[in-house]
Protein backbone atom coordinates (compact mmCIF):
# COMPACT_ATOMS: atom_id res chain seq x y z
CA UNK A 1 0.00 0.00 0.00
CA UNK A 2 1.37 3.54 -0.62
CA UNK A 3 0.57 6.37 1.87
CA UNK A 4 1.40 9.70 1.82
CA UNK A 5 1.96 12.50 4.71
CA UNK A 6 1.82 16.38 5.38
CA UNK A 7 2.15 16.68 9.06
CA UNK A 8 1.25 20.59 8.76
CA UNK A 9 -2.49 21.29 8.46
CA UNK A 10 -1.42 24.76 8.05
CA UNK A 11 1.89 27.14 7.06
CA UNK A 12 1.97 30.38 7.31
CA UNK A 13 4.66 32.68 6.09
CA UNK A 14 4.87 36.33 5.54
CA UNK A 15 4.92 38.01 2.09
CA UNK A 16 8.36 37.55 0.40
CA UNK A 17 9.61 34.76 2.73
CA UNK A 18 10.68 31.47 1.84
CA UNK A 19 8.11 28.89 2.28
CA UNK A 20 8.43 24.66 2.53
CA UNK A 21 5.66 22.75 2.53
CA UNK A 22 6.29 19.12 3.78
CA UNK A 23 5.89 15.74 2.44
CA UNK A 24 6.53 12.41 2.96
CA UNK A 25 5.75 9.10 1.32
CA UNK A 26 5.89 5.74 1.79
CA UNK A 27 5.50 3.14 -1.17
CA UNK A 28 6.96 -0.08 -2.61
CA UNK A 29 9.30 0.73 -5.48
CA UNK A 30 10.29 3.47 -7.70
CA UNK A 31 7.77 6.41 -6.53
CA UNK A 32 6.46 9.13 -8.71
CA UNK A 33 5.75 12.00 -6.62
CA UNK A 34 3.58 14.78 -7.97
CA UNK A 35 2.26 18.35 -6.27
CA UNK A 36 -0.87 19.78 -6.82
CA UNK A 37 -2.69 23.49 -5.47
CA UNK A 38 -6.07 24.14 -5.24
CA UNK A 39 -8.04 27.47 -5.20
CA UNK A 40 -11.34 27.63 -3.25
CA UNK A 41 -13.72 26.49 -5.26
CA UNK A 42 -11.80 24.96 -8.15
CA UNK A 43 -10.15 21.88 -8.77
CA UNK A 44 -6.68 20.85 -8.31
CA UNK A 45 -3.47 22.30 -10.40
CA UNK A 46 -0.84 20.37 -11.58
CA UNK A 47 2.19 22.09 -9.83
CA UNK A 48 5.22 19.89 -10.35
CA UNK A 49 6.68 16.22 -10.52
CA UNK A 50 9.20 13.90 -9.52
CA UNK A 51 9.76 10.67 -11.79
CA UNK A 52 13.52 10.04 -12.07
CA UNK A 53 16.83 11.96 -12.63
CA UNK A 54 17.87 15.38 -10.59
CA UNK A 55 16.51 15.42 -7.16
CA UNK A 56 15.44 19.07 -7.15
CA UNK A 57 12.48 19.68 -9.66
CA UNK A 58 11.33 22.75 -10.92
CA UNK A 59 7.40 23.71 -11.73
CA UNK A 60 5.14 26.17 -12.18
CA UNK A 61 4.69 29.83 -10.61
CA UNK A 62 8.40 29.65 -9.11
CA UNK A 63 7.52 26.44 -7.16
CA UNK A 64 10.23 23.67 -6.94
CA UNK A 65 10.63 20.45 -4.74
CA UNK A 66 13.53 18.32 -3.47
CA UNK A 67 13.29 14.90 -3.87
CA UNK A 68 14.98 13.02 -0.70
CA UNK A 69 14.95 9.16 -0.97
CA UNK A 70 16.93 8.36 1.97
CA UNK A 71 14.21 10.36 4.06
CA UNK A 72 11.23 9.51 1.82
CA UNK A 73 10.52 13.44 1.50
CA UNK A 74 9.72 15.39 -1.24
CA UNK A 75 9.05 18.77 0.12
CA UNK A 76 7.45 21.37 -1.59
CA UNK A 77 9.51 25.12 -1.41
CA UNK A 78 9.67 28.43 -3.17
CA UNK A 79 12.25 31.33 -2.25
CA UNK A 80 9.59 33.98 -2.22
CA UNK A 81 6.21 33.59 -0.65
CA UNK A 82 3.52 35.84 -2.83
CA UNK A 83 0.21 36.72 -1.00
CA UNK A 84 -1.44 34.69 -4.10
CA UNK A 85 0.18 31.54 -3.21
CA UNK A 86 -2.03 30.60 -0.25
CA UNK A 87 -3.88 28.48 -1.33
CA UNK A 88 -4.13 23.73 0.00
CA UNK A 89 -1.63 22.49 -1.76
CA UNK A 90 -1.32 18.50 -1.68
CA UNK A 91 1.35 16.08 -2.31
CA UNK A 92 0.49 12.62 -3.92
CA UNK A 93 2.39 9.73 -4.81
CA UNK A 94 2.10 6.77 -7.76
CA UNK A 95 4.27 3.75 -7.58
CA UNK A 96 3.97 3.02 -11.97
CA UNK A 97 0.65 1.98 -11.30
CA UNK A 98 -2.29 3.61 -12.25
CA UNK A 99 -3.71 4.67 -8.41
CA UNK A 100 -2.77 8.28 -7.19
CA UNK A 101 -2.75 8.53 -3.41
CA UNK A 102 -2.93 12.05 -2.38
CA UNK A 103 -1.86 13.20 1.14
CA UNK A 104 -4.45 15.29 3.45
CA UNK A 105 -3.31 18.43 2.35
CA UNK A 106 -1.46 21.68 3.60
CA UNK A 107 -3.38 25.18 3.65
CA UNK A 108 -0.64 27.93 2.64
CA UNK A 109 -1.32 31.12 4.50
CA UNK A 110 0.71 33.94 3.30
CA UNK A 111 0.58 37.41 4.92
CA UNK A 112 1.14 40.83 3.29
CA UNK B 1 -11.74 25.75 -24.20
CA UNK B 2 -11.49 24.60 -20.78
CA UNK B 3 -9.77 21.39 -20.43
CA UNK B 4 -12.11 19.37 -18.53
CA UNK B 5 -15.38 20.40 -17.75
CA UNK B 6 -18.11 19.03 -15.33
CA UNK B 7 -21.56 19.29 -15.13
CA UNK B 8 -23.46 20.59 -12.87
CA UNK B 9 -21.48 22.71 -10.82
CA UNK B 10 -23.26 22.32 -7.81
CA UNK B 11 -26.39 19.86 -6.81
CA UNK B 12 -28.44 19.55 -4.28
CA UNK B 13 -31.29 17.17 -4.08
CA UNK B 14 -33.29 14.96 -1.51
CA UNK B 15 -32.03 11.63 0.00
CA UNK B 16 -33.04 8.74 -2.41
CA UNK B 17 -33.18 10.87 -5.48
CA UNK B 18 -31.11 9.56 -8.35
CA UNK B 19 -28.60 11.99 -10.14
CA UNK B 20 -25.92 12.40 -12.50
CA UNK B 21 -22.83 14.40 -12.90
CA UNK B 22 -21.19 14.67 -16.41
CA UNK B 23 -17.22 15.02 -17.41
CA UNK B 24 -15.82 15.93 -20.90
CA UNK B 25 -11.92 16.56 -21.33
CA UNK B 26 -10.40 18.02 -24.71
CA UNK B 27 -7.14 16.90 -23.99
CA UNK B 28 -7.15 13.79 -26.05
CA UNK B 29 -6.56 11.98 -23.24
CA UNK B 30 -6.86 8.03 -22.65
CA UNK B 31 -7.43 8.17 -19.17
CA UNK B 32 -10.22 9.36 -17.07
CA UNK B 33 -11.16 9.25 -13.40
CA UNK B 34 -13.62 10.27 -10.46
CA UNK B 35 -12.31 11.80 -7.29
CA UNK B 36 -14.41 13.01 -4.28
CA UNK B 37 -13.08 15.32 -1.61
CA UNK B 38 -14.59 15.17 1.75
CA UNK B 39 -15.78 18.40 3.56
CA UNK B 40 -12.05 17.73 5.64
CA UNK B 41 -10.82 17.90 1.70
CA UNK B 42 -9.48 14.86 2.03
CA UNK B 43 -9.74 13.53 -1.82
CA UNK B 44 -9.55 9.47 -2.87
CA UNK B 45 -9.94 7.95 -5.78
CA UNK B 46 -13.35 6.33 -6.96
CA UNK B 47 -12.85 5.25 -10.66
CA UNK B 48 -10.51 5.14 -13.50
CA UNK B 49 -11.20 4.11 -17.15
CA UNK B 50 -8.90 4.15 -19.48
CA UNK B 51 -10.40 4.06 -23.54
CA UNK B 52 -13.29 3.44 -22.19
CA UNK B 53 -12.64 0.20 -19.82
CA UNK B 54 -12.77 0.20 -16.00
CA UNK B 55 -9.21 -0.04 -14.33
CA UNK B 56 -9.89 0.97 -10.52
CA UNK B 57 -13.24 0.65 -8.73
CA UNK B 58 -12.11 1.77 -5.23
CA UNK B 59 -14.63 -0.11 -2.82
CA UNK B 60 -17.37 2.27 -4.33
CA UNK B 61 -20.97 1.42 -3.29
CA UNK B 62 -22.91 -0.39 -6.18
CA UNK B 63 -25.02 2.87 -6.22
CA UNK B 64 -22.67 4.63 -7.86
CA UNK B 65 -22.13 3.91 -11.70
CA UNK B 66 -19.95 4.98 -14.11
CA UNK B 67 -20.42 5.38 -17.90
CA UNK B 68 -17.60 6.40 -20.30
CA UNK B 69 -19.15 6.46 -24.03
CA UNK B 70 -16.37 7.36 -25.59
CA UNK B 71 -12.81 8.36 -24.82
CA UNK B 72 -13.61 11.90 -23.89
CA UNK B 73 -16.37 11.68 -21.45
CA UNK B 74 -16.98 9.61 -18.44
CA UNK B 75 -20.23 10.28 -16.51
CA UNK B 76 -20.87 9.47 -12.65
CA UNK B 77 -24.48 7.80 -12.25
CA UNK B 78 -25.80 7.84 -8.26
CA UNK B 79 -29.13 6.27 -7.32
CA UNK B 80 -30.57 6.11 -3.73
CA UNK B 81 -28.65 9.46 -2.71
CA UNK B 82 -27.59 8.95 1.13
CA UNK B 83 -26.90 12.12 3.51
CA UNK B 84 -22.86 10.42 3.39
CA UNK B 85 -22.91 11.32 -0.22
CA UNK B 86 -22.47 14.52 0.30
CA UNK B 87 -19.12 16.09 -0.85
CA UNK B 88 -17.23 17.60 -3.98
CA UNK B 89 -16.42 15.11 -6.89
CA UNK B 90 -13.94 15.56 -9.29
CA UNK B 91 -13.40 14.24 -13.23
CA UNK B 92 -10.07 14.02 -13.79
CA UNK B 93 -7.50 12.85 -17.04
CA UNK B 94 -4.23 12.05 -18.24
CA UNK B 95 -2.71 11.07 -21.13
CA UNK B 96 -2.52 7.14 -20.47
CA UNK B 97 -2.15 4.54 -17.89
CA UNK B 98 1.00 5.21 -16.46
CA UNK B 99 1.70 6.08 -13.00
CA UNK B 100 4.16 9.13 -14.27
CA UNK B 101 1.57 11.06 -16.39
CA UNK B 102 0.11 14.50 -14.57
CA UNK B 103 -3.67 14.78 -14.08
CA UNK B 104 -5.82 17.36 -15.24
CA UNK B 105 -9.04 18.32 -12.81
CA UNK B 106 -12.30 19.36 -13.54
CA UNK B 107 -13.82 22.56 -11.62
CA UNK B 108 -15.91 20.21 -9.11
CA UNK B 109 -19.69 19.41 -8.69
CA UNK B 110 -20.39 20.44 -5.36
CA UNK B 111 -22.86 17.40 -3.84
CA UNK B 112 -25.35 18.08 -1.20
CA UNK B 113 -28.06 15.60 0.05
CA UNK B 114 -30.86 17.08 2.49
Amino acid sequence: AQSVAQPEDQVNVAEGNPLTVKCTYSVSGNPYLFWYVQYPNRGLQFLLKYITGDNLVKGSYGFEAEFNKSQTSFHLKKPSALVSDSALYFCAVNNAGNMLTFGGGTRLMVKP
Amino acid sequence: DTAVSQTPKYLVTQMGNDKSIKCEQNLGHDTMYWYKQDSKKFLKIMFSYNNKELIINETVPNRFSPKSPDKAHLNLHINSLELGDSAVYFCASSRGLAGAYEQYFGPGTRLTVT
